[in-house]
């Protein structure tokens, strides 16, 4: 078991740029989270998928924002034009379908700087 | 809808005291309960959860918690802080009328350990 992997780890990027995350979850994880962190604050909700679909997005998740996850495996989040206040820690997290306590595994993160 | 208040954003103990985090929630079905621990830069790793049952429940590290319906509260104890207990620590509730029980965090509480 390999948990919860987040790749880049860190992005520095200039403001304007268009920048895209990768989450792997736990395999045969069906359900798969993604949130926003800033400092000093909890995880905030952005989006989730079951399998390849996505059931819900958070009103936090702009237009600017777009994720997916095409074939229930892995899934990318892109953030275009970036701005200062997209800075933050984006976390992944994954449970199976049939759990009975709705416990999330976490990623590590990707740390956004955008200057 | 669903909320966390965890009072106070910092605490701080002496190796060897005792270790308590104040969550209350507020939830408009059954709540199922969470307490996780994130250090710098790394994701959420869950303590323990409360979903149905015993209302007090113990977690890793010597962590236990008490449900209270009454007092709508889950607050978090540990007999004695060690070093390595230094952290951010997030209370979260997960419970939705709609069943996709994400969940929602407070803002967490920075648990700080002076030898």
């Amino acid at each position: 078991d390999t948990g919860v992997s987040q790749n880049p780890r860190h992005k520095i990027t200039k403001r304007g740029q268009n920048v895209t995350f990768r989450c792997d979850p736990i395999s045969e994880h069906n359900r798969l989270y993604w949130y926003r962190q800033t400092l000093g604050q909890g995880p905030e909700f952005l989006t989730y998928f079951q399998n390849e679909a996505q059931l819900e997005k958070s009103r936090l998740l702009s237009d600017r924002f777009s994720a997916e996850r095409p074939k229930g495996s892995f899934s990318t989040l892109e953030i275009q034009r970036t701005e200062q206040g997209d800075s933050a820690m984006y976390l992944c997290a994954s449970r199976p379908d049939r759990s009975s306590s709705y416990e999330q595994y976490f990623g590590p993160g990707t740390r956004l700087t955008v200057t | 809808a669903q909320s966390v208040t965890q009072l106070g954003s910092h605490v701080s103990v002496s190796e060897g005291a005792l270790v308590l985090l104040r969550c209350n929630y507020s939830s408009s079905v059954p709540p199922y309960l969470f307490w996780y621990v994130q250090y710098p830069n790394q994701g959420l790793q869950l303590l323990l959860k409360y979903t149905t049952g015993a209302t007090l429940v113990k977690g890793i590290n010597g962590f236990e918690a008490e449900f209270k319906k009454s007092e709508t509260s889950f607050h978090l104890t540990k007999p004695s802080a060690h070093m390595s207990d230094a952290a951010e620590y997030f209370c979260a509730v997960s419970g939705s009328p709609r069943g996709s029980y994400i969940p929602t965090f407070g803002r967490g509480t920075s648990l700080i350990v002076h030898p």
